[in-house]
């Protein structure tokens, strides 16, 4: 399974409501993970099983989804938010996305 | 708290052999699937190998196979990747990860680099 993700770059503004997108190129079946990873770190799992939050991580994370497409929200942007986001499909496979670099305005 | 350690990275010529390790602890290891993951450089994450909690499974991407040996000593609590006859396109910080049952992984250490050049 093919994972496309969008934008490959988001710039927003401290606050701000934001949704990254992840597609599947065939169906997923609630079988997907989210994983942020800021610069020179390991990646932190943020989401699995497309909307069960991991232990630790602030609420102001959410996933949602079905089917091949998928979506991770911020609802309110924070500056320690600034990071590359990945989603991981592991129903048919183990594959990432590309990611999407998300920026402060 | 658990923590993962990658060592054994470093630079090797095309064709020659490198083995990384993964040192665990603040966890039961013995009850875990481990994995390795990698990521060339300004790339993105690429699934490289599984290993079953007992070591009895093994599971590969096709690239690796037949060149990559996942293992695992759970006396030891320490995960191993033998990379045989590397490639320039294995350069990448590799990592070592925790697999959970639905096979997603939910701890990740911090790499080790790997760089195959001549």
């Amino acid at each position: 399974i093919q994972l496309t993700q969008s934008p490959s770059l988001l710039s927003a503004s401290v606050g701000d409501r934001v949704t990254l997108s992840c597609k599947g190129s065939q169906n997923i079946n609630n079988y997907l993970a989210w994983y942020q990873q800021k610069l020179g770190e390991a990646p932190k799992l943020l989401i699995y099983n497309t909307n069960s939050l991991q232990t630790g991580i602030p609420s102001r994370f959410s996933g949602s989804g079905s089917g091949t497409d998928y979506t991770l929200t911020i609802s309110s942007l924070q500056p320690e938010d600034v990071a590359t986001y990945f989603c991981y499909q592991y129903n048919n496979g183990l594959t990432f996305g590309s990611g999407t670099k998300l920026e402060i305005k | 708290e658990v923590q993962l350690v990658e060592s054994g990275g470093g630079l090797v010529q095309p064709g020659r052999s490198l083995k990384l390790s993964c040192a665990a602890s603040g966890f039961t290891f013995s009850n875990y699937g481990m994995a390795w993951v990698r990521q060339a450089p300004t790339k993105g994450l690429e699934w490289v190998a599984t290993i079953s909690y007992d070591g009895s499974s093994t599971y590969y991407r096709d690239s690796v196979k037949g060149r990559f040996t996942i293992s695992r000593d759970n006396a030891k609590s320490t995960l191993y990747l033998q990379m045989d006859s590397l490639r320039s396109e294995d350069t990448a910080t590799y990592y070592c990860a925790r697999r959970q049952r639905y096979w997603y992984f939910d701890f990740w250490g911090p790499g080790t680099m790997v760089t195959v050049s001549s």
